[in-house]
């Protein structure tokens, strides 16, 4: 089944630096997305990339998608306190025709002032 | 920017109750979602629904899980006769289309059976 699995678990980083996480998955997929959660809060979207796209920016957020790898990277640049969360990926469940997304376990950012 | 509503925003109920969770998706979305996070765990996909009718579930939305769409505006899930393994949080989520388009999240309700 799909399962998008994040790497690292954790990351801690100082305030103005890149942060890194990456997204693996199992079988072939048309789309995947990122979320961030912030702690006991609702997840937030971040952004959507298609099977058929590379790369897909977000002020200062990059996304990677590497489909013959499959895997993903999330780059988040000049990172900032705000930024603490677990971030995560999600892949639907089935190449087509269907709405159920998987998520990951998620890795921790955590970014110090 | 539109948003996804839910209430309440937390929900203590006595094992053995029904609950209902609320949702208000955005006003053009078409597709409609129920997900839940037991504490320290995955997010986990539990329901979709168009057009008034589920079109796919998942293992854990048994017979004790319905959706409804009472209106226009709300969508609710229904938890029958709650367990205390039903405590977590609960997401709505919505999405304009179905297929690679972005599902927006709810901020949650969290569910506690005692």
């Amino acid at each position: 089944s799909q399962q998008g699995e994040e790497d690292p678990q954790a990351l801690s980083i100082q305030e103005g630096e890149n942060a890194t996480m990456n997204c693996s998955y199992k079988t072939s997929i048309n789309n995947l997305q990122w979320y961030r959660q912030n702690s006991g809060r609702g997840l937030v979207h971040l952004i959507l990339i298609r099977s058929n796209e590379r790369e897909k920016h977000s002020g200062r957020l990059r996304v990677t998608l590497d489909t013959s790898k499959k895997s993903s990277s999330l780059l988040i640049t000049a990172s900032r306190a705000a930024d603490t969360a677990s971030y995560f990926c999600a892949t639907p469940a089935t190449t087509s025709g269907t709405y159920k997304y998987i998520f990951g376990t998620g890795t921790r950012l955590k970014v110090l002032a | 920017e539109p948003e996804v509503t839910q209430t309440p925003s937390h929900q203590v109920t006595q094992m053995g109750q029904e609950v209902i969770l609320r949702c208000v998706p955005i006003s053009n979305h078409l597709y409609f979602y129920w997900y839940r996070q037991i504490l320290g765990q995955k997010v986990e996909f539990l329901v979709s629904f168009y057009n008034n009718e589920i079109s796919e579930k998942s293992e854990i939305f048994d017979d004790q899980f319905s959706v409804e769409r009472p209106d226009g505006s709300n969508f609710t899930l229904k938890i029958r006769s709650t367990k205390l393994e039903d405590s977590a949080m609960y997401f709505c989520a919505s999405s304009r289309d179905s297929g690679p388009y972005e599902q927006y999240f709810g901020p949650g309700t969290r569910l506690t059976v005692t």
